[in-house]
């Protein structure tokens, strides 16, 4: 079946540097990938849509210098916190819709992001 | 704008009761999924309803789209330990996947 691929599963970075998380498709093709953002106990916000070759849709509130988001090839997008602080450690998922032969989506396992 | 609004949002239940989650909306969805996600993981699909009154079985776990299809229900039977995690429902708007608020279970032995 579809797997997506997130890398690192942990982090825990300093106030003020940035941290890059990896999502990748493994068996399959992906256009597009979506990262969320989740608190404790709480759903997956969207945050953003990457596009393959293109800039970043990002959702309502989302601050794009903030979090920015590369998607080079088709089975690889990026999501960078900047100057990171500690408001922004929370819980980060990405998604890729696509190789399930249904349009469904697939989730990676997720990163943790503390920053002290 | 398309919301999807969960009940309830906490359930703790001892081994073996029964209980049903929801997910309801005023908007009308071409189809509704179910997600379940344990702690440090990503959601995983259970499963698809796309017809109007569609039950769909999956072992112990029933769901059911309304007849309006505006909302969706979660029914599990006997639960277990391991039916503890999160549920979400979603639906897909222009692409982009949309979960509702999530209901907690806890399923204690």
């Amino acid at each position: 079946g579809a797997v997506v691929s997130q890398h690192p599963s942990r982090v825990i970075c300093k106030s003020g540097t940035s941290v890059k998380i990896e999502c990748r498709s493994l068996d399959f093709q992906a256009t597009t990938m979506f990262w969320y953002r989740q608190f404790p106990k709480k759903s997956l916000m969207l945050m953003a849509t990457s596009n393959e070759g293109s800039k970043a849709t990002y959702e309502q509130g989302v601050e794009k210098d903030k979090f920015l988001i590369n998607h080079a090839s088709l089975t690889l997008s990026t999501l960078t916190v900047t100057s990171a602080h500690p408001e922004d450690s929370s819980f980060y998922i990405c998604s890729a819709r696509g190789g399930q032969g249904n349009g469904g989506y697939t989730f990676g396992s997720g990163t943790r992001l503390t920053v002290v | 704008t398309q919301l999807l609004e969960q009940s309830p949002q906490f359930l703790s239940i001892q081994e073996g009761e029964n209980l049903t989650v929801y997910c309801n909306s005023s908007s009308v969805f071409s189809s509704l999924q179910w997600y379940r996600q344990e702690p440090g993981e990503g959601p995983v699909l259970l499963v698809t309803v796309v017809t109007g009154g569609e039950v769909k079985k999956l072992k112990r776990l029933t769901f059911q789209f309304g007849d309006a299809r505006k909302d969706s229900s979660l029914h599990i039977t006997a639960a277990q330990p391991g039916d503890t995690g999160l549920y979400l429902c979603a639906f897909s708007n222009t692409g982009k996947l949309i979960f509702g608020q999530g209901t907690t279970l806890q399923v204690k032995p």
